[in-house]
């Protein structure tokens, strides 16, 4: 079946670090990726997506590249905030059914 | 306005009772999720619902039972609540049944004692 793995946590950074979460998948044809971010006490929310190989979704600084060679979607930010602390999610989409990793927890200190 | 709204927000209960968990969306969407979250955060999909039609039935124990009452709205009933329930419960909804961009409530805490 298909599946998401992600680094584990916790990970804890400075303010204006460099943040790289790294993501892999294991699907049959072609999936959609995503990455949905939980700030403390919300629900999840999406943060950005692409839909086929080569595409790189953006938002609010974040970045992430669809890696069909490498089963890969590792997600990228260049200078992290404190207001990025949160627990981000990678998952698949693929016949209909989203797939969620097991979340990775960010703590950006001062 | 809330987009995704559930309630209760926290559920502490004794084993063995029945509890529900109402969830209610006002963004016109087709589909609605019931989604697991356990201590590790780790998220597991239960249920969804696509125009009050059952769509994901995943292995979940009989005694969860989903209701959506229209589109707008899905309820989740557990009936004789064991320790392992206990968990963040959450709902969300898309705008149609591929999937795509979920939209997710603020949860509900549920504290089996």
């Amino acid at each position: 079946g298909d599946s998401v793995t992600q680094m584990e946590g916790p990970v804890t950074l400075s303010e204006e670090a460099f943040l790289t979460i790294n993501c892999t998948y294991t699907a049959t044809g072609y999936p959609s990726l995503f990455w949905y971010v939980q700030y403390p006490g919300e629900g999840l929310q999406l943060l950005l997506k692409a839909t086929k190989a080569d595409d790189k979704g953006s938002n609010k600084g974040f970045e992430a590249t669809y890696r069909k060679e490498t089963t890969s979607f590792h997600l990228e930010k260049g200078s992290v905030q404190v207001s990025d602390s949160a627990v981000y999610f990678c998952a698949l989409l693929n016949d209909y059914k989203l797939s969620f990793g097991a979340g990775t927890t960010v703590t950006v200190r001062a | 306005d809330t987009a995704v709204s559930q309630t209760p927000k926290y559920l502490v209960t004794q084993m063995g009772n029945d509890k529900s968990i109402k969830c209610e969306q006002n963004l016109g969407h087709d589909t609605m999720y019931w989604y697991k979250q356990d201590s590790k955060k780790f998220l597991k999909i239960m249920f969804s619902y696509n125009n009050k039609e059952l769509i994901i039935n995943e292995t979940v124990p009989n005694r969860f039972s989903p209701k959506s009452p229209d589109k707008a709205h899905l309820n989740l009933h557990i009936n004789s609540l064991e320790l392992g329930d206990s968990a963040v419960y959450f709902c969300a909804s898309s705008l149609r049944w591929n999937g795509e961009k979920l939209f997710f409530g603020s949860g509900t805490q549920l504290s089996v004692l």
